[in-house]
């Protein structure tokens, strides 16, 4: 089944050591985005790549990068990860089409821990 | 900017019980609706949408209809069970906004036996 694969699953990371995580998928959408989702609250759009065209949101902290070497996969990279940065981090994929923007495809995302 | 309201949770309810989840929503285009479910622990899963006035999106006995003259969509089920517990989310996506999800701020849902 085509789907958006994200890995690992849990990761844990001590303060200001780098992390990246990673999201592939087979659904050949040229739409990648990362969100932070901390508990209880709605998911945070951090990014969004357009086929290769990076898109930052305004308030996305310096601390996160990301890089989308092909199609099929995306990284997060947290250069300094500090306490408040421990969430779910979600990546979703899309198809731009005639119609606009479909729905998105989301992974099962990565729980990070900061300690 | 647009927006998305959800009623605040959680909600309780007994098997069987029929559903409401209340979401309106404020846009100056004309956007795409979409409510996303969310099991504990676990990404976000498109439950149902709607991308014009009158459409109605059903999934899983799920339905929700895109009402423009009162800028909702709320969600309904005749009998939920044990395994809707879960998060609900409302969202819009609006092509002049490049396609982004603007989200309600999620209703949690808890069934009882």
């Amino acid at each position: 089944d085509a789907m958006v694969i994200q890995n690992p699953r849990y990761q844990v990371t001590q303060f200001g050591k780098p992390v990246t995580l990673s999201c592939s998928q087979t659904l050949n959408h040229n739409v990648m985005y990362w969100y932070q989702q901390k508990s209880s609250q709605a998911p945070k759009l951090l990014f969004h790549y357009y086929d290769k065209d990076f898109n930052n949101e305004a308030d996305t902290p310096d601390n996160f990068q990301s890089r989308r070497p092909n199609t099929s996969f995306c990284f997060l990279d947290i250069r300094s990860p500090g306490l408040g940065d421990a969430a779910m981090y979600l990546c979703a994929t899309s198809r731009e089409g005639l119609a606009g923007y479909p729905e998105q495809y989301f992974g099962p995302g990565t729980r990070l821990t900061v300690t | 900017g647009d927006s998305v309201t959800q009623m605040e949770g959680p909600v309780t309810l007994s098997e069987e019980a029929f559903l409401t989840i209340n979401c309106t929503y404020t846009a100056t285009g004309y956007p795409s609706l979409f409510w996303y479910v969310q099991y504990p622990g676990e990404g976000l899963q498109l439950l149902l949408k709607a991308t014009k006035a009158d459409d109605k999106g059903s999934n899983k006995g799920f339905e929700a209809t895109y009402r423009k003259e009162t800028t909702s969509f709320h969600l309904e089920k005749g009998s939920v069970q044990v395994s809707d517990s879960a998060v609900y989310f409302c969202a819009l996506s609006d092509l002049r906004q490049g396609g982004k999800l603007i989200f309600g701020q999620g209703t949690e849902l808890s069934v009882k036996p």
